[in-house]
């Protein structure tokens, strides 16, 4: 079985100032994880997503993420936090047994301060 | 690339009546496509599976019968909510799958529906 844990409903940072989101996941075997950012009234777009190549994923608006399978950890990052970055974020992760199906975390909406 | 869209973003309805939803993905082709429903402030729930030329599978507790899912087309699958009540009311978003090799695991997701049922 597979399912994603957001810890923190809620982030707040001032604008500037690191941005950390946590995700950690079960899966039972080699997972794929994702982060997608959701503006209000608006679908899901894609942040980036881990696939089993490099563990240290880069994405769009200057995000990243790290996967460390001992920790069962995919933490998103952004060194500094932009104004257009205050959305909702998810966390999902899907298996290729279960025919890919995302399961999500439950989000972390990120505010940030002027 | 890979851009999908819905129609209706906003839908308004008496109760009882029907609603169609459409996901299109714009510039490739879907062999899957899945249907998510979104309460306010809260996650997705996915819905259903809708692969092209066959029939949905639902998650559980989802029914079928209520949520028709058609999937005619590679880039085309319908939602209809059959006899529509208020507390069908929520936010539905699609997301599809490409149908090239090595891009199975991602799902890109349209823009929703805002079904109100009145």
């Amino acid at each position: 079985a597979q399912s994603v844990t957001q810890l923190g409903s809620h982030v707040s940072v001032s604008e500037g100032a690191l941005v950390l989101l946590r995700c950690n996941y079960s899966s039972s075997v080699p997972p794929y994880l994702f982060w997608y950012v959701q503006y209000p009234n608006q679908g899901l777009q894609l942040l980036l997503k881990y696939t089993s190549a490099a563990t240290l994923v880069k994405g769009i608006n200057g995000f990243e993420a790290e996967f460390k399978k001992s920790e069962t950890s995919f933490h998103l990052t952004k060194p500094s936090a932009h104004m257009s970055d205050a959305a909702e974020y998810f966390c999902a992760v899907s298996e290729t047994g279960r025919d890919y199906k995302l399961s999500f975390g439950a989000g972390t909406t990120v505010t940030v301060r002027a | 690339g890979a851009v999908v869209s819905q129609h209706p973003s906003r839908v308004i309805c008496k109760s009882g009546t029907s609603v169609k939803i459409e996901c299109r993905s714009l510039d490739f082709q879907a062999t899957t496509m899945f249907w998510y429903r979104q309460f306010p402030k809260q996650s997705l729930m996915l819905m259903a599976t809708s692969n092209e030329g066959s029939k949905a599978t639902y998650e559980q507790g989802v029914e079928k019968d209520k949520f028709l899912i058609n999937h005619a087309s590679l880039t085309l699958s319908t939602l209809t909510v059959t006899s529509a009540h208020p507390e069908d009311s929520s936010f539905y978003i699609c997301s599809a799958r490409e149908r090239l090799a090595g891009t199975q695991e991602t799902q890109y997701f349209g823009p929703g529906t805002r079904l109100l049922v009145l």
